[in-house]
């Protein structure tokens, strides 16, 4: 089946620095690719959609200067907080979807990111 | 996209089928029915879909109701590795985003 490899699966960054997480398909192409966040015992939340040669689109109320989103290649999409600070720590997870995959979306692993 | 309802909890004994309810009576003709699963600290994985007819595979059986506005995931033996938070997402097929509701907590107990 499809898979997404996220990486790290753990950063612990200090505050006011830029921290980078990669998304890719490991055995298929993906143009389009997800991003979402998930707190503490909430749900995932999409915090954009990431299209392969062209800008993301962003979900109302996600500031799109501070999570940059690049999707350079089919394989490839990479999410990168900057000046991060205490309230962006959460548990970030992308997923893609092959174009003929039977098996729905598949989810990356998800990185624990933790600005101290 | 239409939106799902589901209980947010409910334990199930291990080695008896778990049935996983989810109502989604605003859903359009185009809409699938997606089940996911997430593991503690984990990226959700999928488990099933379907537009209207039953389906089923390795890990479980989904029944949709003839009018669409329901739908059951089945586990038919659940192990204490199905302890989860269970999904059920409404969305069209081809690339359209997957919103995540509150999902059921699932607790197969001893």
């Amino acid at each position: 089946g499809a898979v997404v490899s996220q990486h790290p699966s753990r950063v612990i960054c200090k505050s006011g620095t830029s921290v980078k997480i990669e998304c890719r398909s490991l055995d298929f192409q993906a143009t389009t690719m997800f991003w979402y966040r998930q707190f503490p015992k909430q749900s995932l939340m999409l915090m954009a959609t990431s299209n392969e040669g062209s800008k993301a689109t962003y979900e109302q109320g996600v500031e799109k200067d501070k999570f940059l989103i690049n999707h350079a290649s089919l394989t490839l999409s990479t999410l990168t907080v900057t000046s991060a600070h205490p309230e962006d720590s959460s548990f970030y997870i992308c997923s893609a979807r092959a174009a003929a995959s039977a098996y729905g979306y598949t989810f990356g692993s998800g990185t624990r990111l933790t600005v101290v | 996209d239409a939106k799902t309802t589901q209980p947010p909890s409910m334990d199930c004994a291990e080695g008896r089928a778990a049935n996983l309810p989810c109502n989604h009576s605003t859903i359009s003709g185009n809409e699938y029915v997606y089940w996911y699963r997430q593991i503690h600290s984990q990226g959700p994985q999928y488990i099933i879909h379907g537009l209207k007819n039953n389906e089923t595979n390795e890990m479980a059986s989904l029944i949709i109701t003839e009018d669409r506005k329901s739908s059951t995931l089945i586990l038919p033996h659940a192990t204490l590795r199905d302890t989860a938070v269970y999904y059920c997402i409404v969305s069209r097929a081809a690339g359209n985003k997957l919103t995540f509701g509150g999902g059921t907590r699932v607790l197969v107990k001893p």
